[in-house]
């Protein structure tokens, strides 16, 4: 049984440039979460998706976009790139109702 | 916003020894998750407290969720150098997500 997958491990982007994430959730899950973790933070987390809409958002600004398509798997884009966007990009499963979430092993995006 | 404060932010300890570390928030949380992290890698959960006052105990961890679910503890017992990593809490709210706190960083010597 698979659990949470993440792509790519790592990317090296451009001040300005877009980036596109991607994300498998654990199998039977149908929730993913995307979080942002910069160096010696903890989670912060970015939106939530469910039944391919946004269910909540944390405090990002609109360069912070995602997608989730019907096999519950997600994407998330980040337009124009800072460079403190670099950080440990992480996506979480779950079940729609209140449940532990699982955590992928992250993207490590840098800015340059 | 919540918050949660975790203390000590850095804990090294020799092997054998026990250890205590702190989750606490002025928040109240549906369920309080913790898990460890290894560098670079994203967090592996260890176990999930909703009850106040729970106590759960996973081989040479304890883990207790306070009575008025705020806060949390975790307490290793003989720690082994298998035990070092960054000790994440995070409170569940509103719709399933999470808040963290900055981690507890654990290192245990040989």
């Amino acid at each position: 049984d698979a659990g949470v997958t993440q792509s790519p491990t790592h990317l090296i982007k451009t001040r300005g440039q877009q980036v596109t994430l991607r994300c498998s959730p654990k199998s039977g899950h149908d929730t993913v979460s995307w979080y942002q973790q910069a160096l010696g933070q903890g989670p912060q987390f970015i939106f939530q998706y469910y039944e391919e809409e946004e269910r909540q958002r944390g405090n990002f600004p609109d360069r912070f976009s995602g997608h989730q398509f019907p096999n519950y798997s997600s994407e998330l884009n980040v337009n124009a790139l800072l460079l403190g966007d670099s950080a440990l990009y992480l996506c979480a499963s779950s079940l729609a109702h209140p449940d532990t979430q699982y955590f992928g092993p992250g993207t490590r995006l840098t800015v340059l | 916003t919540q918050l949660l404060e975790q203390s000590p932010q850095f804990l090294s300890i020799q092997e054998g020894e026990n250890l205590t570390v702190y989750c606490n928030s002025s928040s109240v949380f549906s369920s309080l998750q913790w898990y460890r992290q290894e560098p670079g890698e994203g967090p592996v959960l260890l176990v999930t407290v909703v009850t106040g006052g729970e106590v759960k105990k996973l081989k040479r961890l304890t883990f207790q969720f306070g009575d008025a679910r705020k806060d949390s503890s975790l307490h290793i017992t003989a720690a082994q150098p298998g035990d070092t990593g960054l000790y994440l809490c995070a409170g569940a709210y509103g719709n399933n997500r999470l808040a963290f706190g900055k981690g507890n960083q654990v290192v245990v010597i040989p």
